[in-house]
């Protein structure tokens, strides 16, 4: 089925180890966005990449990095995992980004680091 | 800047009884909203939209929600609940005016009692 794929689904990390989180969606959209969501926060922006070729930081952007691959890859990559960067991490994108497009978003990635 | 209040972080309701979410948004250009559902682990996945045109708007599993520009207001409805509709709902606003980042509301916990 057509949509955002995030991979892995599940990983434990140890604080200072590095990891890439995937992300890929095959709708042909512009914009792509990482969230993570923590208990009682809601959704918080960690970056947002309203076209190929740009990216932007969101509301949490500290501690890490993205990287828009082509059109449809756009990874999230934490250098040195800390304890506070465990969270359940979402990635979404739209056809516009800007107007009534909607989102579409990933199953989710729980990260823990120990 | 753009925001949207979501009233209620949890409400509790009894199987096949009626179920109002409510939110509020403050922008007072055109507006894109959304309702999305999020159930236990799971992504989140548009249960209805309002772009222009009627303010009642239909969605999935029998969810309707009100678009009311006088009062700022964009409530979520279903007449009957079911179990199965226990999950946590978010309230969205598109992004508008040259922007790309949607607002979230902080999401309503409903919880469906037998």
């Amino acid at each position: 089925n057509a949509g955002v794929t995030q991979t892995p689904k599940f990983q434990v990390l140890k604080t200072g180890q590095s990891m890439t989180l995937q992300c890929a969606q095959d709708m042909n959209h512009n914009s792509m966005y990482w969230y993570r969501q923590d208990p009682g926060m809601g959704l918080r922006l960690i970056y947002y990449s309203a076209s190929e070729g740009t990216t932007d930081k969101g509301e949490v952007p500290n501690g890490y990095n993205v990287s828009r691959l082509n059109k449809r890859e756009f990874s999230l990559r934490l250098e040195s995992a800390a304890p506070s960067q465990t969270s359940v991490y979402f990635c979404a994108s739209s056809e516009g980004g800007t107007g009534g497009y909607g989102y579409t978003f990933g199953s989710g990635t729980r990260l823990t680091v120990v | 800047a753009q925001s949207v209040t979501q009233l209620d972080s949890q409400v509790p309701v009894f199987e096949e009884a009626p179920v109002e979410l409510r939110c509020n948004y403050s922008s007072s250009v055109s507006v894109y909203l959304f309702w999305y559902v999020q159930y236990p682990n799971q992504g989140l996945q548009l249960l209805l939209k309002y772009l222009s045109g009627s303010t009642l708007v239909k969605g999935i599993n029998g969810f309707e929600a009100e678009f009311n520009k006088s009062q700022t207001s964009f409530h979520l409805r279903k007449p009957s609940v079911h179990i199965s509709d226990t999950a946590e709902y978010f309230c969205v606003e598109g992004a508008s005016g040259g922007s790309y980042i949607p607002t979230f509301g902080r999401g309503t916990s409903l919880i469906v009692h037998p």
